[in-house]
Formats: structure tokens, C-alpha cells, sequence
């Protein structure tokens, strides 16, 4: 079945250090999805990318869909300790399916 | 809007007792689902349902049943409880399913212990 590899697992930063993670699947994507959940709460969903090599930008926040729609990343710039938290990537296999798969998570910490 | 609500937030199980995690949406959105959370193993699809009277299997199915009666509710039933299903179980709901999944909305999740 689909699988959704995600790495790192853990990346601890300075503050003002910049993180990336980096989200492969198994499968062709149709879309590709970004949540992030703070320490005790639930996911909340923060960007979907659709097109082949898409970009798109929140703030310090960049996302990338790769071209070949198999894989995707998150680059947070000069972070800060509100950004702590878990980063995942979750996607659909192309063709309509309808199982959003998940990979394991990227945990952020950052020190002050 | 109260968004995605499940019931109870906390609960302990002995081996083999059942008992049904409470999931409702007030969004009326179509797609509904069940994810368990694990440490080290991110969010794990059960099951899930593309509308009112349907619903099918996902990647970790066994042990547990679901159903969708109204579009509002989903609930999750464990029919025997095993130290296994020991986990925090987050329900999420979108609007459809149309090129992919699209985004969901999590509620605050259900914590629950099996001894």
C-alpha cells in the first residue's frame, strides 16, 4: 500500500536557525498536505500543494511539491519557539483515492 | 460552530471490555475518519466514510467497527479492548473527497488507556 516516509524524526535548532523536513511517498501524489501539531494538542492543517513543483510561502514558512508530485518539504526560516511542535506531511495517491496517509512526523524543538 | 467534537476525552479500558469513541461535525462536511497516534508512528488511518452510509477500511482496521448513520456522527467502536489499542484516537472531517483528500479538521482527540 501507500507508504509516506518523513525526515528527520527529531531536529532540535538554536532560535533564529533555520529547519527543513522532507516528506517522500511511495506513490504519485495528487496532492500533498502540511499540519502541525503543537506539544498535547491535534493537527491543524497548514497548506495543500496540487501542481507539479509548486512553491508556496506563509510568512518564514516555504513549501515544495516536487515535480514528479513523489515528494515534498517544508524550509522554516530563522525559526522561533513558537514554531515548536511536529511537522507532517500527508497525501493522497493520485487516481481519486480517498485514504489521506500520513508520515511520521517531523519533531521541532527550539532553544532559546 | 463547534467544529469536531469527540467524547470523552480520557478513558481506561480493562482487557476486553468495549465501549465506542464519540466523534460529531457540525460543518456538514462528507468525508469523516479515524486516526490513531502512536509515539514514533504518526497518525495511522482506521477507518473512514465518504458519506452517509458508507464507510471502508483503512490501514489499521482490525479491532475496530464504525458506522455512519447521519453525516453529522461517526463513532468508533472497540469490541474487545487490548493493550494494543492503547492511544490517543483523533477523528477528522473534510468537505469531500474530490483530487485527493482534502484538508481535514481534527478534533482534540480521545486518550485512551487499555490495562
Amino acid at each position: 500500500g501507500q507508504q509516506v516516509m518523513q525526515i528527520p524524526q527529531y531536529q532540535h535548532v538554536q532560535e533564529g536557525e533555520d529547519f527543513t523536513t522532507y516528506c517522500n511517498s511511495s506513490t504519485t501524489l495528487s496532492n500533498i498536505q502540511w499540519y502541525k501539531q503543537r506539544p498535547g494538542g491535534h493537527p491543524v492543517f497548514l497548506i495543500q500543494l496540487v501542481k507539479s513543483g509548486e512553491v508556496k510561502k506563509q510568512k518564514r514558512l516555504t513549501f515544495q511539491f516536487g515535480e514528479a508530485k513523489k515528494n515534498s518539504s517544508l524550509h522554516i526560516t530563522a525559526t522561533q519557539t513558537t514554531d515548536v511542535g511536529t511537522y507532517f506531511c500527508a497525501g493522497s495517491s493520485q487516481g481519486g483515492s480517498e485514504k489521506l496517509v500520513f508520515g511520521k512526523g517531523t519533531k521541532l524543538t527550539v532553544n532559546p | 460552530n463547534a467544529g469536531v467534537t469527540q467524547t470523552p476525552k480520557f478513558q481506561v479500558l480493562k482487557t476486553g471490555q468495549s465501549m465506542t469513541l464519540q466523534c460529531a461535525q457540525d460543518m456538514n462536511h462528507e468525508y469523516m475518519s479515524w486516526y490513531r497516534q502512536d509515539p514514533g508512528m504518526g497518525l495511522r488511518l482506521i477507518h473512514y466514510s465518504v458519506g452517509a452510509g458508507i464507510t471502508d477500511q483503512g490501514e489499521v482496521p482490525n479491532g475496530y467497527n464504525v458506522s455512519r448513520s447521519t453525516t453529522e456522527d461517526f463513532p468508533l467502536r472497540l469490541l474487545s479492548a487490548a493493550p494494543s489499542q492503547t492511544s490517543v484516537y483523533f477523528c477528522a472531517s473534510s468537505y469531500s473527497v474530490g483530487q485527493g483528500v482534502l484538508p481535514l479538521h481534527f478534533g482534540n482527540g480521545t486518550r485512551l488507556t487499555v490495562t
